[in-house]
């Protein structure tokens, strides 16, 4: 069965950085492209970063251009989110997501917490 | 950006209820979108694709419909385990971007 675990959130202070991981199994990775969604606490969804099955085209939201990067690295199944110049409005949940080939998300992680304050 | 909005933020509906959920785009998205269920706590469901087109598994009492800028999502009769907060998402260009999201509560 599929699974997405995310890891690596946690508190960290405004100006920092820090390095998402989500190790993903079940499905055969190199072939789908993965997303970053987060969601701020009490509020709705907001997609962060896309990119393509073989890591050759990334998106980005408007909000996280310029200082979050995504990458993966097909041999080991896993998807990061390296994020600098983190924000107090970077304080969220952070979900990994499979794309279902079609930029929509069939299958997500449980989210890994990521936390900006002095 | 494609700015999506849905209506009403939030329901209070009885069990068998009728339950129809608006999701409008700024501008056209073909038939590009996909509807979410959140439960507290808890990952956010696929439940729909392309605009109407129901994932494996998920109940039939759950529809949708439209294209461009207007969809609904529509529970024929609501369940127990229907009570949630549902969210549209467009797939048609990027950046991707959600609805406001919709809770359906209890009355």
């Amino acid at each position: 069965q599929v699974q997405l675990v995310e890891s690596g959130g946690g508190v960290v202070q405004p100006g920092r950085s820090l390095r998402l991981s989500c190790a993903a199994s079940g499905f055969t990775f190199r072939s789908y492209g993965m997303h970053w969604v987060r969601q701020a606490p009490g509020k709705g969804l907001e997609w962060v970063a896309g990119i393509w099955y073989d890591g050759s085209n990334e998106n980005y939201a408007d909000s996280v251009k310029g200082r979050f990067t995504i990458s993966r690295d097909n041999s080991k199944n896993t998807l990061y989110l390296q994020m600098n110049s983190l924000r107090a409005e970077d304080t969220a949940l952070y979900y990994c997501a499979k794309d279902i080939q079609l930029y929509y998300f069939d299958y997500w992680g449980q989210g890994t917490p990521v936390t900006v304050s002095s | 950006d494609i700015q999506m909005t849905q209506s009403p933020s939030s329901v209070s509906a009885s069990v068998g209820d009728r339950v129809t959920i608006t999701c409008r785009a700024s501008q056209g998205v073909s038939g590009w979108l996909a509807w979410y269920q959140q439960k507290p706590g808890k990952a956010p469901k696929l439940l729909i694709s392309g605009a109407s087109s129901l994932l494996s598994g998920v109940p039939s009492r759950f529809s949708g419909s439209g294209s461009g800028t207007d969809f609904t999502l529509t529970i024929s009769s609501l369940q127990p385990e229907d009570f949630a907060i549902y969210y549209c998402q467009q797939g048609n260009s990027f950046p991707l971007t959600f609805g406001g999201g919709t809770k359906v509560e209890i009355k």
